[in-house]
Order: structure tokens, then C-alpha cells, then sequence
């Protein structure tokens, strides 16, 4: 079955630097999505980026980027030059299957706390 | 585009009530999901529709929980009698599997409720 795991319930960083949060996950199938959504105190989900199982390269969106090693089965999310508008709840996602043959059904890891300090 | 439209924004009601909450998922995404959010579990999936169908209810806690999808542009997730362990955010979200097969997820801003 599939599992996320988010062992750092909390994290902290000083504003400007970069910090790393882990995901590591768990699937028996050779297609499936990586996500990492965040989430501030105002409650919604904001998308920030995407890594397919097939993809070569790391993904990349700004000051996000995915580190992504397959065979650790580990999807870790890097922000670099953190902001003050970066602590929010992060959460890492992972969904069965790729193109047209995925099944849409995320499943979520617990999160992870970041606060950033000035 | 507006997004994914979620109502009532927060609910509170007495156990026992019927409980219904809204969704109006982005235009043209054929994918629309119900999920639980709460402290001690997290979010959960609750069930979720492909082109209005339902594909996976899974989630679904128990008999007292209900959902539909009657058009393309509408959902309900239906909670008969409530219950004050039903208290959560409950969020909607919709997708379309785009080039790259992401299938990204977009949520509305979630329906808090509180059962007392």
C-alpha cells in the first residue's frame, strides 16, 4: 500500500537560508506523481511542485526544487533564500500512476511545520 | 478563473443535524475529490468522482456520510445525523490530467465544521 512519511513534525530556519524537508515514500508501482503542497495559518492548499517517477530531472519552480531519489524512494522539497511568507504547514504527496493511466487519488504524509525566523 | 468554490465557509450545528456542504470544481477538470482534514488524522480522502462518477469511496467513514456529483459543475458531500467526532475542515478539490500526466490538484478553501 502506498505511505508517505514526514519524520519532522517541526522545522526552523533563518530567513534568507535554505532549508530541506524530507519526504520519504512508499509504492510497489513503477509509475506514480510526487507533490508538495503548502499550507499557511489561512487554511488552503497551494500547489508548488511536481515530480513524475519517470522524470529525469529534478523539478524545479522557483525558489522550490525537488530532490528526488528514486532509489531511497525519497521526494525532498529545498527552499532556498527562505521568506518571512514561508512558514506554513508542507506536505508531501504521492499518487499512483503517470499519464493518462494515474489514478487521481493523492495520498498525503502528516506534514511539516516551518517557521522562518527574521 | 475563480477556482474551486467551497460553501459554506463554516458551519456549526448541533449533533443530530444534516449536514451539507458545496462544491463547485474549476471549470473543464474532470476530477473532483472530497477530503477530511483534522489534527489527529491528518487529510484523509474521502471519495473521489472522474467525470462525474464515482471511483473510489473508500474513505468514506461510515453509512452517515454521502456524496454526489449530479453535473459537471457541482458537488455535495452530504454528513446525516452529524456528529461532534465529524468536526473538521473538509476540502474539495478538482484536476485534469494535463501533458505531463501531473493530474495537480487545485483546492478550494475548505469548509470548516464544527458539530456540538
Amino acid at each position: 500500500a502506498q505511505k508517505i512519511t514526514q519524520t519532522q513534525p517541526g522545522m526552523f530556519v533563518q530567513e534568507k537560508e535554505a532549508v530541506t524537508l524530507d519526504c520519504t515514500y512508499d509504492t510497489s508501482d513503477q509509475s506514480y506523481g510526487l507533490f508538495w503542497y503548502k499550507q499557511p495559518s489561512s487554511g488552503e492548499m497551494i500547489f508548488l511542485i511536481y515530480q513524475g517517477s519517470y522524470d529525469e530531472q529534478n523539478a524545479t519552480e522557483g525558489r522550490y526544487s525537488l530532490n528526488f531519489q528514486k532509489a531511497r524512494k525519497s521526494a525532498n522539497l529545498v527552499i532556498s533564500a527562505s521568506q518571512l511568507g514561508d512558514s506554513a504547514m508542507y506536505f508531501c504527496a504521492m499518487r499512483e500512476g503517470y499519464g493518462s493511466g494515474n489514478t487521481g487519488k493523492l495520498i498525503f504524509g502528516q506534514g511539516t511545520t516551518l517557521q522562518v525566523k527574521p | 478563473d475563480a477556482g474551486v468554490i467551497q460553501s459554506p465557509r463554516h458551519e456549526v450545528t448541533e449533533m443530530g443535524q444534516e449536514v451539507t456542504l458545496r462544491c463547485k470544481p474549476i471549470s473543464g477538470h474532470d476530477y473532483l475529490f472530497w477530503y477530511r482534514q483534522t489534527m489527529m488524522r491528518g487529510l484523509e480522502l474521502l471519495i473521489y468522482f472522474n467525470n462525474n462518477v464515482p471511483i473510489d469511496d473508500s474513505g468514506m467513514p461510515e453509512d452517515r456520510f454521502s456524496a454526489k456529483m449530479p453535473n459537471a459543475s457541482f458537488s455535495t458531500l452530504k454528513i446525516q445525523p452529524s456528529e461532534p467526532r465529524d468536526s473538521a475542515v473538509y476540502f474539495c478539490a478538482s484536476s485534469l490530467v494535463g501533458n505531463r500526466g501531473a493530474n495537480v490538484l487545485t483546492f478550494g478553501a475548505g469548509s470548516r465544521l464544527t458539530v456540538l
